[in-house]
């Protein structure tokens, strides 16, 4: 079973510039998560789509990151304009599905590292 | 911010040893997990726990989940060079998001 696939794996850019990330979860999974590791630090999550619709987008900074699963399937995620602080790892992760009640493991892709100088 | 407390921050350890380390939340979870990660890899899941006092093996690694439902503990034993990384542990209500600790760097001397 193929992994979450995520592109690129790096990217460089100055501040006040925008970039994207690319996100392909594994085969089925109906849930997919985007989080944010700054360096010394675990992931924190900033969306979650259940499909096409967002669960869970309260630690998204909205006024520059914006994300869309528009088919349920794989997913952008964005930044418009970048600051140095954005400088981390975006980590895409994928769960078979979301339910009130209950817990599903989550499978995480290779991460894209961010500089933003 | 974060609310799990996750130590050692960081060990240094003779091949061969066992490793303990260990998660503590000052609020209740359903779901506890742990993951490593190596370098410029994401975090891989280790083992997950779903009842208060279960106590899960896979392989030379044996976690378990706390009474309380406030702490994890994860022993690795007989530590080998790949044991090499950073563990995390993550506690998770039902349907809601992760929760990771900072982390704890294990680093094996051959």
């Amino acid at each position: 079973e193929a992994g979450v696939a995520q592109s690129p794996r790096y990217k460089i850019i100055e501040k006040r510039q925008s970039v994207a990330f690319w996100c392909n979860p594994i085969s089925g999974h109906a849930t997919l998560y985007w989080y944010q590791q700054i360096l010394g630090q675990g992931p924190k999550l900033l969306i979650q789509f259940q499909n096409n619709g967002v669960v869970d987008d309260s630690q998204l900074p909205k006024d520059r990151f914006s994300a869309e699963r528009l088919k349920g399937v794989d997913s952008t995620l964005k930044i418009q304009p970048a600051k140095l602080e954005d400088s981390a790892v975006y980590l895409c992760a994928s769960s078979s599905s979301f339910l009130e009640g209950t817990s599903y493991e989550q499978y995480f892709g290779p991460g894209t590292r961010l500089t933003v100088t | 911010g974060q609310q799990l407390n996750q130590s050692p921050q960081s060990m240094f350890i003779q091949e061969g040893e066992d490793v303990s380390m260990n998660c503590t939340s000052s609020s209740i979870f359903n779901t506890w997990l742990w993951y490593k990660q190596d370098p410029g890899e994401g975090p891989v899941l280790l083992i997950a726990l779903y009842k208060a006092g279960e106590l899960t093996s896979n392989g030379r690694l044996t976690a378990q989940f706390g009474i309380t439902r406030k702490d994890s503990f994860l022993n690795i034993s007989a530590s080998i060079p790949s044991d090499v990384g950073i563990y995390f542990c993550a506690g998770q209500r039902y349907g809601n998001k992760l929760v990771f600790g900072a982390g704890t760097i294990l680093r094996v001397k051959s």
